[in-house]
C-alpha cells in the first residue's frame, strides 16, 4: 500500500522483555516521527528524524527507549526492560519533510500491553 | 515547553447541532493542524491552518486560526455520527522546529 506500514499492530509482552516496533513510512517522505498515545491521553513526542540529520530525541522518556532508521527510510523503536507503564499505542508519521507545514501521515499504529 | 490545550475534554451532541471545538497554545503558533481520530483506528488528517486569521472549510467542518490569541478553532455544522471520533490539534512546537506536538484531544460523540 501508498500509506505508513506499522508492524506489530498488537503486542503482548511480559515485563522486563525487550520488544521492536517498525515502522515503514511513505517512499520519498525524508521526515518521520514516533509518537505514543497512552489511553485516553494525547499524543506525545517521541523523537524526530529528518534526512541524514542527527534525530531529535528529546521525547524519549528514559534511556531504555531507543530508535533508529535505517538508509533514510524503515524505521525500528525499541524498547528494552518493558515496564507497566510503557503500555500505550504507539504512532508512527512521515511527511515530505524540508518544510515546517507538510502533513504528517500517520500509521495505524503498534498497540503494546505489558503485562 | 509549548503546550496545547483542547476544550472541552469531551463532548456529547445530538445529531443536527452545531458545536465548537477549542485548540489554545501556551506559546505562540507558527501554524496548525486538525486531526480526526476514529476510535482505534489511526489519524486522519483533516486541514492544515498556516496564517493568522486563515479559515478553511471541508464538507461540515471549518476551522479558523487566530494567531494573536494563539488559538484554532474548528466548528462542525449540523453534526452527524459519522463526525463521532477524537478531535486532535497539533504543531511546530517552535519557529523552526520540526518538533510536531499535539493538544490532549477532544472526544465526540454524536446521538442519532
Amino acid at each position: 500500500g501508498a500509506g505508513v506500514s506499522q508492524s506489530p499492530s498488537n503486542k503482548v509482552t511480559e515485563k522486563g522483555k525487550d520488544v521492536e516496533l517498525r515502522c515503514d513510512p511513505i517512499s520519498g517522505h525524508t521526515a518521520l516521527y514516533w509518537y505514543r498515545q497512552s489511553l485516553g491521553q494525547g499524543l506525545e513526542f517521541l523523537i524526530y528524524f529528518q534526512g541524514n540529520s542527527a534525530p531529535d530525541k528529546s521525547g524519549l522518556p528514559s534511556d531504555r527507549f531507543s530508535a533508529e532508521r535505517t538508509g533514510g527510510s524503515v524505521s525500528t523503536l525499541t524498547i528494552q526492560r518493558t515496564q507497566q507503564e510503557d503500555s500505550a499505542v504507539y504512532l508512527c508519521a512521515s511527511s515530505l519533510g524540508g518544510q515546517i507545514l507538510w502533513e504528517l501521515f500517520f500509521g495505524e499504529g503498534s498497540r503494546l500491553t505489558v503485562l | 515547553s509549548q503546550e496545547l490545550e483542547q476544550s472541552p475534554q469531551s463532548l456529547i451532541v445530538q445529531e443536527g447541532k452545531n458545536l465548537t471545538i477549542n485548540c489554545t497554545s501556551s506559546k505562540t503558533l507558527y501554524g496548525l493542524y486538525w486531526y480526526k481520530q476514529k476510535y482505534g483506528e489511526g489519524l486522519i488528517f483533516l486541514m492544515m491552518l498556516q496564517k493568522g486569521g486563515e479559515e478553511k472549510s471541508h464538507e461540515k467542518i471549518t476551522a479558523k486560526l487566530d494567531e494573536k490569541k494563539q488559538q484554532s478553532s474548528l466548528h462542525i455544522t449540523a453534526s452527524q455520527p459519522s463526525h463521532a471520533g477524537i478531535y486532535l490539534c497539533g504543531a511546530p512546537g517552535a519557529s523552526g522546529t520540526y518538533k510536531y506536538i499535539f493538544g490532549t484531544g477532544t472526544r465526540l460523540k454524536v446521538l442519532a
